[in-house]
């Protein structure tokens, strides 16, 4: 999966509670995002970053942050969980474009 | 794995013949192109891409047709295998951020 890591792979947690998912990426590459699949909707853009501090909203980004402090890691973060965020979550990394985008194996989290 | 695909279109091929897939994208000006293919349980993997100034390119056994006057996109799968059996995704952007937009998918179930 082009080095790309997630972390955790699945996750349960209680609605209202923050939760912080991790992609790790050894590419090296300048560009990483954030997807949520959902049933019916394919993927949908949450946030991306476009080098280390610089991130931007995506089209769906209400109820989510994101950090990226090095430029192997992108953080999303869900301050304060939903069931609407129950969701498959996936990370990706691209050179500057147009170019294709690798994808990560996903993050299944469930709000409860 | 997820079920990612609970009300998608189904296109079932027997094995050996050739496969055909849709996608209507949404934005005149995106410039470039991409289908994914994804299986269960897996991120998208890159297929192939197209970029707006060419109508036909071709990959191993794949080729996608872009059609700009109506916002067609198709994939076409040469003597479909087993393997072949998954979730298509187009995806579409239009700008170097390569922030693509996802069309709902396909799934292609290849019957032997």
């Amino acid at each position: 999966d082009a080095g790309i890591t997630q972390s955790p792979r699945h996750k349960v947690t209680e609605t209202g509670t923050p939760v912080t998912l991790r992609c790790h990426q050894t590419e090296n590459h300048r560009y990483m995002y954030w997807y949520r699949q959902d049933p019916g909707h394919g993927l949908r853009l949450i946030h991306y970053s476009y080098g280390v501090k610089d991130t931007d909203k995506g089209e769906v980004s209400d109820g989510y942050s994101v950090s990226r402090s090095k430029t192997e890691d992108f953080l999303l973060t869900l301050e304060s969980a939903t069931s609407s965020q129950t969701s498959v979550y996936f990370c990706a990394i691209s050179a500057p474009g147009p170019t294709e985008a690798f994808f990560g194996q996903g993050t299944r989290l469930t709000v409860v | 794995g997820e079920s990612v695909g609970l009300h998608l279109p189904t296109l079932s091929v027997q094995e050996g013949d050739n496969s055909i897939i849709n996608c209507a994208y949404s934005n005149s000006a995106s410039d470039y192109f991409i289908w994914y293919k994804q299986e269960s349980g897996k991120g998208p993997q890159f297929i192939i891409d197209i970029r707006s100034n060419m109508d036909k390119r071709q990959g191993q056994r794949v080729t996608v047709l872009l059609n700009k006057t109506v916002k067609h996109l198709s994939l076409q799968i040469a003597a479909t295998q087993p393997g072949d059996s998954a979730v298509y995704f187009c995806a579409e952007t239009l700008d170097n951020f390569n922030k693509f937009y996802f069309g709902s998918g396909t799934k292609l179930n290849v019957k032997p």
